[in-house]
C-alpha cells in the first residue's frame, strides 16, 4: 500500500507540553499536507509543504520535511485541550495519486 | 463563503435502495472530491473531479457512481450497496487539482 505510516498510533500529554508526531512515505511526492479530525468529523487542512520545500511554520505549527528520509514531522507547541484530535498526513504523489496515513490520535489532558 | 456542505447528514438505506449523496460548495474551487471513511480508518480517496472532469477513479465499485453537473455541486449515487458500505462519506474541494483542501461534515451512512 502506498499509504503513509504514523506514529505513534496515540499519544497522549498534559497541557502546556510539546507533541510530535510522524509520517513516513515509500514513494516520491509532489507535496505533503497534515489535517487535523475531531471526532470523527470533517477533516481540517493545517499545513501543506512541498517537495522543495524542508520546513513550515503556522502559529503553534511546525512541520519538517525530508525528502531523502522520505518523512517529515509535525510540532504543536504549547498544546492545548482543544488540540485533542487525530492527525493525518496526507501525500500527493508522482502519477496522480493521494493518500492519507494511518493517523496519530492525540490527547491532551488539561 | 468558505463552507461546504452535505447533505444529508444521516442516510439509513436498505440493499436494493437508490439514494444519492451531494455536496455544495461556492468558493469557486475547481476540484471536488469523494472519500470514505471507516471507523478509527484514515479517509480513503474514492473519486476526483477537475474542472468538472473525473481526474481520479479509485478502482470504486459500479455500485458507487459520481456526477458533477457544474463547478459547485458534486453527487455520489448510490445504488445496491451492501452492509460494508456503511461508512462516513466525506466531500472536499480545492482550489488546484490535489491542494488544499476544505472538507464537508461527512454524511453518515448505515445500509442494512
Amino acid at each position: 500500500s502506498q499509504q503513509g505510516e504514523e506514529d505513534p498510533q496515540a499519544l497522549s500529554i498534559q497541557e502546556g507540553e510539546n507533541a510530535t508526531m510522524n509520517c513516513s512515505y515509500k514513494t516520491s511526492i509532489n507535496n505533503l499536507q497534515w489535517y487535523r479530525q475531531n471526532s470523527g468529523r470533517g477533516l481540517v487542512h493545517l499545513i501543506l509543504i512541498r517537495s522543495n520545500e524542508r520546513e513550515k511554520h503556522s502559529g503553534r505549527l511546525r512541520v519538517t520535511l525530508d525528502t531523502s528520509k522520505k518523512s517529515s514531522s509535525l510540532l504543536i507547541t504549547a498544546s492545548r485541550a482543544a488540540d485533542t484530535a487525530s492527525y493525518f498526513c496526507a501525500t500527493d504523489h508522482t502519477g496522480n495519486q493521494f493518500y492519507f496515513g494511518t493517523g496519530t490520535s492525540l490527547t491532551v489532558i488539561p | 463563503d468558505t463552507e461546504v456542505t452535505q447533505t444529508p447528514k444521516h442516510l439509513v438505506m436498505g440493499m436494493t435502495n437508490k439514494k444519492s449523496l451531494k455536496c455544495e460548495q461556492h468558493m469557486g474551487h475547481r476540484a471536488m472530491y469523494w472519500y470514505k471513511q471507516k471507523a478509527k480508518k484514515p479517509p480513503e480517496l474514492m473519486f476526483v473531479y477537475s474542472y468538472e472532469k473525473l481526474s481520479i477513479n479509485e478502482s470504486v465499485p459500479s455500485r458507487f457512481s459520481p456526477e458533477c453537473p457544474n463547478s459547485s455541486l458534486l453527487n455520489l449515487h448510490l445504488h445496491a450497496l451492501q452492509p460494508e458500505d456503511s461508512a462516513l462519506y466525506l466531500c472536499a474541494t480545492s482550489r488546484d487539482h490535489l491542494d488544499e483542501q476544505f472538507f464537508g461534515p461527512g454524511t453518515r451512512l448505515t445500509v442494512l
